[in-house]
């Protein structure tokens, strides 16, 4: 079965502008997370989305935001971008809490 | 609140050596523990868990047990090759509260001929 997707796997954006990520879990899981990957900070949770509602948020500021929609694909968007916003942004999906998650590759954002 | 903590890398083998990466833990409540692998250029991917106390897990020769008694789930591998090089994430979720979890650093391990 297909994994979980991310697009664009690279994007290169310059201060100030916007971006929308794209996550497309693997059929049948209602869950998906978002991580921000950093090599100073790690791993850090965005935000969680179950059933088309943010179930959970991190420590991220409010311009950090995202949407589920009925057919479970997820997006994240950042608005206003800073040069501390470069990053792998991971998305998540898991079938039942507890089991952990299965993780698409990624998309590599660099900020300019 | 919660936290993991990995040994620090990188930790450098030679094949068919012996693996032990160390993760301790600190929750607040009883939590699953997880451990990842993330390869070059790729997300995460689930390499074993355990969800109780003395639980043990195992996938692709790794293991690793859930010790409550000294907080901890130490990664394992009796022989490891080329191929186990990677960077390996220890993880901590609850059952109720599964969509976030707490992640450690990471320890890279490189594996030599």
């Amino acid at each position: 079965k297909a994994g979980v997707t991310q697009t664009p796997r690279y994007l290169i954006k310059t201060r100030g502008q916007q971006v929308t990520l794209s996550c497309s879990p693997i059929s049948g899981h209602r869950s998906v997370s978002w991580y921000q990957q950093t090599p100073g900070q790690g791993l850090q949770f965005l935000f969680e989305y179950f059933s088309e509602t943010q179930r959970n948020k991190g420590n991220f500021p409010g311009r950090f935001s995202g949407r589920q929609f009925s057919n479970s694909r997820s997006e994240m968007n950042v608005s206003t971008l800073e040069l501390g916003d470069s990053a792998l942004y991971l998305c998540a999906s898991s079938l039942q809490q507890g089991n952990g998650y299965t993780f698409g590759s990624g998309t590599r954002l660099t900020v300019v | 609140g919660d936290s993991v903590t990995q040994m620090e890398g990188p930790v450098t083998l030679s094949e068919e050596a012996f693996l032990t990466i160390n993760c301790t833990y600190t929750a607040t409540g009883y939590p699953s523990l997880f451990w990842y692998v993330q390869y070059p250029g790729e997300g995460l991917q689930l390499l074993l868990k355990a969800t109780k106390a003395d639980d043990k897990g195992s996938n692709k020769g790794f293991e690793a047990t859930y010790r409550k008694e000294t907080t901890s789930f130490h990664l394992e591998k009796g022989s490891v090759q080329v191929s186990d090089s990677a960077v390996y994430f220890c993880a901590l979720s609850y059952n109720t509260n599964a969509g976030k979890s707490t992640f450690g650093d990471g320890t890279t391990l490189t594996v030599k001929p």
